[in-house]
């Protein structure tokens, strides 16, 4: 079983639709939750950070964080063609004597106009 | 400020050579980790160095090295390159520890071994 595992999509959405985009994990370790937005050919740019259950909010974009349950969400509202890009969620947490940076596989998006 | 700059761009090696490829972290960023990409996947963790040492090392073979330098700039050296080395690879920095910080990447080095 991975680590973290997260639907690879592809997810296809008309413009101004409200996007979820889901991961779930199995190591209790994990302390702090992630969302990377990553277009084509290029690195990944940090979107959301989090460290703590509930929710946060960044604009159109809202991180959710369930420890209990070993799941995170990211929502996007009113969806633009620009948002069409493939979203990596990244977990950290203490492991063999360091910090280290988990992430899921990328579900990619494609808001349609 | 200048992000995270990663040389080269795109780089073509056959079976058997060598490579390094080279990042230069955000100014003032202490920490930098490197991680490779395959077409489909999410990136894999390769190296973290902080304040010029080693601090972690994913599961990769030892042909896979790097440094990080005086400047904290940093270096990844792959050996006997191999056809499924071939990825995107990327160089990500922090201002202090990942775990207290969150990390900025790089636009990633596309390395092809043919």
């Amino acid at each position: 079983q991975k680590e973290v595992e997260q639907d690879p999509g592809p997810l296809s959405v008309p413009e101004g639709a409200i996007v979820s985009l889901n991961c779930t994990y199995s190591n209790s370790a994990f302390q702090y939750f992630m969302w990377y937005r990553q277009y084509s050919r290029k690195g990944p740019e940090l979107l959301m950070y989090t460290y703590s259950s509930g929710n946060k909010e960044d604009g159109r974009f809202t991180a959710q964080v369930d420890k209990s349950s070993k799941y995170i969400s990211l929502f996007i509202r009113d969806s633009q063609p620009s948002d069409s890009a493939t979203y990596l969620c990244a977990m950290s947490g203490y492991s063999g004597g360091y910090q280290k940076v988990t992430f899921g596989t990328g579900t990619k998006l494609q808001v349609i106009p | 400020d200048a992000g995270v700059t990663q040389s080269p761009t795109h780089l073509i090696k056959t079976r058997g050579q060598h490579v390094t490829l080279r990042c230069s972290p955000i100014s003032g960023h202490k920490s930098v980790s490197w991680y490779q990409q395959v077409l489909g996947q999410g990136p894999q963790f390769i190296f973290q160095y902080y304040e010029k040492e080693e601090r972690g090392r994913g599961n990769f073979p030892d042909r896979f090295s790097a440094r990080q330098f005086p400047n904290y700039s940093s270096e990844l050296n792959v050996n006997a390159l191999l056809l499924g080395d071939s990825a995107l690879y990327l160089c990500a920095s922090s201002l202090e520890s990942p775990d207290r910080d969150t990390q900025y990447f790089g636009p990633g080095t596309r390395l092809t071994v043919l």
